[in-house]
């Protein structure tokens, strides 16, 4: 069965620093994966997904994942975190169907100036 | 294009009442699903719907259920609301017409269910 953990419930960043949420997959067979960010009081919106094409993925906003089968992880970057980049970030994996998301528990993340 | 709509974005219940959500998705979109987020739970996974048939069930119990319309509108009723439903309930669209698929998700804001 497939699973998402996210490491980290909330992740602390300096404007203009470094932005890394962790994700970690567990799929018995190549898998879908998805970012999606919500800020407060909205729905989910799709940063960017991976479907086995090239394994460096470029997102909207800025951000990018990188899948690493070895490692089993599909991680968040962006290069330089801006105030309006906090939100609550959530990685998921699609089930076998591809009609379900299976969501990690989500990172909150925090910018300050 | 118009995105998710759905209604009421709001909604205030008494114990043991039944509600009925109600979800349109992106036009053209034929598959709909239903989420639910809580802050133990997390976002758990309802059901799906395409061409008015239910493709995919999550593990939820019988009290709620979904369906769906001709034009792809959908709708989602709890029963017998319980304390434990208050949540978040989010709807989403994508084309997804073959399985597997990789089409993408559009979520909606969501309805927030408040149950007293």
């Amino acid at each position: 069965a497939q699973s998402v953990t996210q490491l980290g419930s909330h992740v602390s960043v300096s404007e203009g620093a470094l932005v890394l949420l962790r994700c970690n997959y567990s799929s018995s067979v190549p898998p879908y994966l998805f970012w999606y960010v919500q800020y407060p009081n909205q729905g989910l919106q799709l940063l960017l997904k991976y479907t086995s094409a090239a394994t460096l993925v470029k997102g909207i906003n800025g951000f990018e994942a990188e899948f690493k089968k070895s490692e089993t992880s599909f991680h968040l970057t962006k290069p330089s975190a801006h105030m309006s980049d906090a939100a609550e970030y959530f990685c998921a994996v699609s089930d076998q169907a591809g009609t379900a998301l299976i969501f990690g528990k989500g990172t909150t993340l925090s910018v300050s100036s | 294009k118009a995105g998710v709509t759905q209604t009421p974005r709001y909604l205030i219940k008494t114990r043991g009442q039944q509600v009925t959500l109600s979800c349109s998705p992106i036009s053209g979109h034929r598959s709909v699903s239903w989420y639910q987020q809580t802050p133990g739970q997390g976002l758990q996974f309802l059901f799906e719907y395409f061409s008015e048939t239910q493709r995919n069930k999550g593990n939820f119990p019988g009290r709620f259920s979904g369906r769906q319309f001709s034009n792809s509108r959908s709708e989602m009723n709890v029963s017998t609301l319980e304390l434990g439903d208050s949540a978040l309930y989010l709807c989403a669209s994508s084309l997804s017409s073959g399985i597997p698929s990789t089409d993408t998700q559009y979520f909606g804001p969501g309805t927030r269910l408040t149950v007293l």
